[in-house]
């Protein structure tokens, strides 16, 4: 079983500053790891993903992750941040494997960045 | 595409009412789920499917009952509503490749309170 930790569930920032958003996960199988965006009174859109390859993973928007296996993170960074980014932020994993249990999502409980003027 | 589609948007039931949650999608996905949002709590899998006809429980399934008889469709039924399932559910749909597909496409969500 896979589960995600979230451990800011507020993050406030002012404009223009940057920003991390810290995800760690707990897994005994190889992982695939996300993150979606929320915006308010909307579904979850994907960010970016991390699969295989370059630990250093570019999305939408700006944003970009790293992929650290010895700390079992998966943290979101963005340099600079707009007013537009303010929304609710989730990490989630699957197992990497062909597992046959439908590729299921683990999420963490949510990271609610507010920004500033 | 209008990928994932919910209905309704918002719902208000009585305790012991039942109603079928109803979600669509048109991307030609095998595998689709049924999350609930509650505040502070991320998303729990309700249900999933892998394909028509096949359906599974997920973490939270009591009170609740899925079907599948079409690639598109996946409706959710509450059979006696309760308080507890006060939530936000969302559908999310994928394509049941690994890789480069691994994406789950999610609907906007239907806000369900029962009183």
């Amino acid at each position: 079983a896979q589960s995600v930790t979230q451990l800011d569930s507020q993050v406030p920032v002012f404009e223009e500053a940057p920003v991390e958003l810290r995800c760690n996960y707990s897994s005994s199988v190889s992982v695939y790891l996300f993150w979606y965006v929320q915006y308010p009174n909307q579904g979850l859109q994907l960010l970016l993903k991390y699969l295989s390859g370059s630990t250093l993973v570019k999305g939408i928007n700006g944003f970009e992750a790293e992929f650290n296996k010895s700390q079992t993170s998966f943290h979101l960074r963005k340099p600079s941040v707009h007013i537009s980014d303010t929304a609710e932020y989730f990490c989630a994993v699957t197992p990497s494997g062909l597992t046959g249990g439908g590729n299921k999502l683990t999420f963490g409980t949510g990271t609610q960045l507010k920004v500033e003027l | 595409n209008a990928g994932v589609t919910q209905t309704p948007k918002f719902r208000i039931l009585k305790i012991g009412q039942s109603m079928t949650l109803q979600c669509t999608q048109d991307m030609n996905h095998n595998y689709m789920y049924w999350y609930r949002q509650d505040p502070g709590m991320g998303l729990k899998l309700i249900y999933y499917s892998v394909g028509a006809g096949i359906t599974d429980k997920g973490e939270v399934p009591n009170g609740y009952n899925v079907s599948r008889s079409t690639t598109e469709d996946f409706p959710l039924r509450l059979e006696l509503a309760a308080p507890s399932q006060t939530s936000v559910y969302f559908c999310a749909s994928k394509h049941s490749g690994q890789g480069s597909y691994n994406e789950q496409f999610f609907g906007p969500g239907t806000r369900l309170t029962v009183l």
